[in-house]
């Protein structure tokens, strides 16, 4: 089993839905976890940082974390085709020796038609 | 948020050749950069750890001697594949972090080697 599942889409949709992204996790020591866009032939770009279970808002975009089923969503509302791209989710815990390595899912590739 | 560079975006070489990467983080000094492998349509894989002043750690089944990693300033770290062969076309991306504790990538570059 993976540390982190991320279903690889494609995730297709029309402009203006909401879109609800999804990654699982085994790892309970995971505490920090990030939303990275990646679009294609480009560098990933940081999206969304959270630390505690919640909710974090940033305009159109919503971060979810659920620790307690070891789940993180990001919700984007009003979608537009700009939006097209591969999303990464990506973890780590919290080590008492420093930095730890993020763990990353697989991205899911996100389709918006006009 | 914080901006990291790469050089350059694009090389194709011939086999045996050695290529030179650049990566830099433009606005903020960083301690601890990253280099990670990305093959089609697959997620990004770490292949070491560069921390300024000292030796890159690298991850189980990344040749240290085949990609050498250099950390010589706060805002530079190079990565060099010695020897390329078309097996390690692939697109390479780095990564610097930023306090408290956040990533952010480079655009990446992508080899070809022929």
């Amino acid at each position: 089993q993976k540390e982190v599942e991320q279903d690889p889409g494609p995730l297709s949709v029309p402009e203006g839905a909401i879109v609800s992204l999804n990654c699982t996790y085994s790892n309970s020591a995971f505490q920090y976890f990030m939303w990275y866009r990646q679009y294609s032939r480009k560098g990933p770009e940081l999206l969304m940082y959270t630390y505690s279970s919640g909710n974090k808002e940033d305009g159109r975009f919503t971060a979810q974390v659920d620790k307690s089923s070891k789940y993180i969503s990001l919700f984007i509302r009003d979608s537009q085709p700009s939006d097209s791209a591969t999303y990464l989710c990506a973890m780590k815990g919290l080590g008492n020796t420093g930095f730890q390595k993020l763990v990353f899912g697989t991205g899911t590739r996100l389709l918006v038609s006009p | 948020g914080a901006v990291v560079s790469q050089h350059p975006s694009r090389v194709i070489c011939k086999s045996g050749t050695s290529v030179k990467i650049e990566c830099r983080s433009l606005d903020f000094q960083a301690t601890t950069m990253f280099w990670y492998r990305q093959f089609p349509k697959q997620s990004l894989m770490l292949m070491a750890t560069s921390n300024e002043g000292s030796k890159a750690t690298y991850e189980q089944g990344v040749e240290k001697d085949k990609f050498l990693i250099n950390h010589a300033s706060l805002t530079l770290s190079t990565l060099t594949v010695t020897s390329a062969h078309p097996e390690d076309s692939s697109f390479y991306i780095c990564s610097a972090r930023d306090l408290p504790d956040t990533q952010y990538f480079g655009p990446g570059t992508r080899l070809t080697v022929l």
